[in-house]
């Protein structure tokens, strides 16, 4: 049990179609994170959220929409993607923006047809 | 920006050895992170260090905040140990950067 929580663990979607990325984290962290990993490349950051406030976008397309409701819950609101944006997507929190320890998800493989 | 290699990028080891990962670094860094990935996609947090070593079970963390390097160590390694173990680094409030990792498959 690891604290952070992601939903669907697997994602299969057409360029056309409209589908969210949900994550959850009941450690009480203040700070929640997207990553995107793709095969053979280092973990790329997304976005972070510190208390429901962006804080780091990393020029995202705009085709990733991230949503903060609260400190508990994140999503990433995902429309016409793209073959190469298939990889799997790592949700993470910590107790503050890019400070302490990390706790990640299981993480949601995205794949797009 | 901080420059995170690891090596070896591969690695198959035998039951029951000694393990050595090495995590080298170009920019002072106020925190280096060790995470282990099982074929599962799932990341786990093995230590989050500073300075000197730190010891958890059969896994060991050294850092040598001069030489900008850190090592991880697995002592008496097992099957269940095979997974990918990433090097992450920041400074300050930055965001982590990461390296590729090191692919580790223990042999029984």
């Amino acid at each position: 049990e690891t604290g952070v929580t992601q939903t669907p663990r697997h994602l299969v979607m057409g360029m056309t179609n409209k589908k969210s990325l949900k994550c959850e984290q009941h450690l009480g962290h203040n700070a929640m994170y997207w990553y995107k990993q793709s095969a053979k490349k280092p973990l790329e950051l997304m976005f972070v959220y510190s208390l429901e406030e962006r804080v780091e976008n990393n020029s995202v397309p705009s085709r990733f929409s991230p949503e903060c409701p609260n400190s508990s819950h994140l999503f990433l609101h995902l429309h016409t993607l793209q073959p190469e944006d298939s990889a799997l997507y790592l949700c993470a929190s910590s107790q503050g923006p890019n400070a302490g320890e990390l706790f990640f998800g299981e993480g949601s493989r995205l794949t797009v047809l | 920006k901080n420059e995170v290699e690891q090596s070896p990028q591969n690695l198959t080891a035998q039951e029951g050895e000694f393990i050595t990962i090495n995590c080298s670094y170009s920019v002072g860094i106020s925190a280096l992170h060790w995470l282990q990935q099982h074929p599962g996609g799932g990341i786990v947090s093995l230590f989050m260090l500073s300075s000197g070593k730190k010891k958890h079970g059969r896994l060991i963390a050294t850092i040598n905040i001069q030489e900008k390097h850190s090592s991880l160590h697995i002592t008496a390694s097992h099957p269940r140990d095979s997974a990918v173990y990433i090097c992450a680094v920041n400074s300050g409030n930055t965001p982590l950067v990461f390296g590729k990792g090191t692919r580790l498959s223990v042999i029984a």
